[in-house]
């Protein structure tokens, strides 16, 4: 079966320090992968999505930016952070090819930017 | 473009009663849609699907059926229980397309 998995849970970072999130999938390959934010509550914004290794599509323009350096890993990344970067952030993924398949999430990050 | 919209929270009920959490969309063709469920401090988790009109998704108690000439998905439950307290997303996927559309989630608590 397919699992994904987001690290860390927690981070504690300050303003101006850099960031990187992963996030891998296990169990199938070429997945669609996704990052959201999620501001407290509050819905989801996606921020970046990718069909395949090297390809990011950037939904919102901002302070982060994504990699995906292999198949099956998501990176999220900041050179500096902001206070506004807080949040809690989830990674996803889908398979590709057919209409109606559903995306399955991680456990999700939540970042505090002090 | 392709947009989801849910009826505002919170949604208070007392176990045992009866549950309707309602979602209309706007999208071209024939989307697929879903509801998921998220407790507090974790990820999203799929709690049913849809992907033709008329088609009922149902899962754990839950039910939704899939309204093309409503352009609906409206989450149902008979009988809610205090675990059932989490918020609730509706979303849709667009035909040929990549992202998903959620909307801004409904919290739901349930009192004892």
């Amino acid at each position: 079966s397919q699992t994904i998995h987001q690290w860390p849970a927690t981070l504690v970072q300050p303003v101006g320090s850099p960031l990187s999130l992963e996030c891998t999938v296990e169990g199938t390959s070429n997945p669609n992968l996704y990052w959201y934010r999620q501001a407290a509550g509050r819905g989801l914004q996606l921020l970046f999505y990718s069909v395949g290794i090297g390809q990011i599509s950037s939904e919102v323009p901002q302070n982060l930016s994504a990699s995906r350096p292999q198949d099956r890993q998501f990176i999220l990344s900041s050179k500096k952070l902001l206070l506004s970067d807080s949040g809690f952030y989830l990674c996803a993924w889908s398979m590709t090819g057919e209409s109606g398949q559903p995306q399955h999430f991680g456990d999700g990050t939540r970042l505090s930017i002090l | 473009g392709d947009s989801v919209t849910q009826m505002e929270g919170p949604v208070t009920l007392s176990e045992e009663a009866f549950l309707t959490i309602n979602c209309t969309y706007t999208a071209t063709g024939y989307p697929s849609l879903f509801w998921y469920v998220q407790y507090p401090g974790e990820g999203l988790q799929l709690l049913l699907k849809a992907t033709k009109a008329d088609d009922k998704g149902s899962n754990k108690g839950f039910e939704a059926t899939y309204r093309k000439e409503t352009t609906s998905f409206h989450l149902e439950k008979g009988s809610v229980q205090v675990s059932d307290s989490a918020v609730y997303f509706c979303a849709l996927k667009g035909a040929g397309t990549y992202k998903y559309i959620f909307g801004t989630g409904t919290r739901l608590k349930v009192l004892a």
